[in-house]
């Protein structure tokens, strides 16, 4: 069965404590890969794509890299305005453009 | 350039009652979606459309009608609302296998 798994539910860092999330697929055929940021009573908000292994994209203090079963996001000296929860979703090879998310990871950068 | 607009942010229902969940786009994308949103459980595809006339079952489906008569709309219909359908909902829309774009969520809770 096709899943999206992310690691760890919830984080809570200090400002400037860089840290990884972690998303874990059993998708075969990747059609792509997606981060997202939502912001709580917002919808999810586009942050990455990624479509091969080894791939890595970057934005301000966010990193996401790709191998052929997970994706990090990494957070390098996060401040309080990084706080949201982080979606991983990939394409589903078989169904036009159904995309499985996972359930997310919930970050608190605190001052 | 407005994106992706839902209504209402919030409704609540009385168990039986129907409804109407409206989006609309304003990108000429073809492909759009309704996401149910859990606590715990990432976002779920309840019902897709890859064009006006168009639209098929996602993951979980039923409860929920939908229909796509032009581009621009899709609105999502529950028959006869149950306490189980107590979430909030997102619409999508997306061009080709690119990143999808969110409305800003309906709270819907059924009581």
């Amino acid at each position: 069965e096709d899943q999206v798994t992310q690691s760890p539910e919830a984080l809570r860092l200090q400002e400037g404590e860089s840290s990884s999330l972690n998303c874990s697929y059993t998708v075969s055929g990747l059609r792509g890969l997606f981060w997202y940021r939502q912001d709580p009573g917002k919808g999810p908000e586009f942050l990455f794509t990624l479509y091969s292994a080894g791939e890595e994209k970057e934005k301000e203090r966010l990193k996401a890299t790709l191998t052929k079963k997970e994706s990090f996001l990494h957070i390098t000296a996060p401040k309080p305005e990084d706080s949201a929860t982080y979606l991983c979703a990939v394409h589903l090879p078989y169904n036009n453009n159904d995309m499985r998310f996972g359930a997310g990871t919930r970050l608190t950068v605190k001052p | 350039n407005a994106g992706v607009t839902q209504t209402p942010k919030f409704q609540v229902l009385k168990t039986g009652q129907s409804m109407t969940l409206q989006c609309a786009q304003d990108m000429n994308h073809e492909y759009m979606s309704w996401y149910r949103q859990d606590p715990g459980m990432g976002l779920r595809l309840i019902h897709y459309s890859v064009g006006a006339g168009i639209t098929d079952q996602g993951e979980v489906p039923n409860g929920y009608n939908v229909s796509r008569s032009t581009t621009e709309d899709f609105p999502l219909r529950l028959l006869s609302a149950a306490p189980s359908q107590t979430s909030v909902y997102f619409c999508a829309s997306t061009q080709g296998l690119g990143e999808a774009f969110f409305g800003q969520g309906t709270r819907l809770t059924v009581v």
